[in-house]
């Protein structure tokens, strides 16, 4: 599986975007890119996933690169309660597995 | 999105006694279920993956004798730890996956089980 490299943490100001980068420089081509988000002892929340396409759902946003070897995921007007680790997982097949994720903590 | 539940959502055991855990997927079949261990301060740690009928498939360094996962259904998967101790206490997560493998593949985590073993 491609490993992941994200910052162990950020900051961000209430409702400026957050954007969160992620690192896949080993992305195979069958590989997708997943986004999870755990706020404190809770499960994982799914949030987004695409493979090469940028992709936009409800909650945010996926930038791929076009190499496909880094990725972005955007959250356009960050809240109070979207302080949480955020987990970037590359996987082919089901199992998602996680590294350390960036935590982020959205101030007022 | 698609809601995944476990029961209890928190369990206090004595030492040498084994415990149950619950992992439904209620709006949606889940061909795959997992179950994974997070400690405090650390990312979650993939346990098992089970296929309805089939048996689990355990990580390495996971003890099957002593977590033992049942998938009796498309929507339930359960995890006993046997003979529990201190050191089992953790966070545990189940999840369920959703759809074929690919573009549509979703995977749904249940709100977790914490553990304590005393």
């Amino acid at each position: 599986d491609a490993k992941t490299t994200q910052p162990t943490s950020m900051d961000c100001a209430e409702g400026r975007a957050a954007n969160l980068p992620c690192n896949h420089s080993t992305i195979s081509g069958n590989e997708y890119v997943y986004w999870y988000r755990q706020i404190h002892s809770q499960g994982p929340q799914y949030i987004i996933h695409g493979l090469k396409n940028n992709e936009t759902n409800e909650m945010a946003s996926l930038i791929i690169t076009e190499d496909r070897k880094s990725s972005t995921l955007i959250l356009p007007h960050a809240t109070l309660r979207d302080t949480a680790v955020y987990y970037c997982i590359v996987r082919v097949i089901g199992d998602m597995r996680f590294g350390a994720g960036t935590r982020l903590t959205v101030k007022p | 999105g698609a809601v995944v539940s476990q029961h209890p959502s928190w369990v206090i055991c004595k030492s040498g006694t084994s415990v149950k855990i619950e992992c439904r997927s209620l709006d949606f079949q889940a061909t795959t279920m997992f179950w994974y261990r997070q400690f405090p301060k650390q990312s979650l740690m993939l346990m098992a993956t089970s296929n309805e009928g089939s048996k689990a498939t355990y990580e390495q360094g996971v003890e099957k004798d002593k977590f033992l996962i049942n998938h009796a259904s498309l929507t339930l998967s359960t995890l006993t730890v046997t003979s529990a101790h201190p050191e089992d206490s953790s966070f545990y997560i189940c999840s369920g996956g959703k759809g074929p493998l690919g573009s549509s593949y979703e995977q749904y985590f249940g709100p977790g089980t914490r553990l304590t073993v005393t």
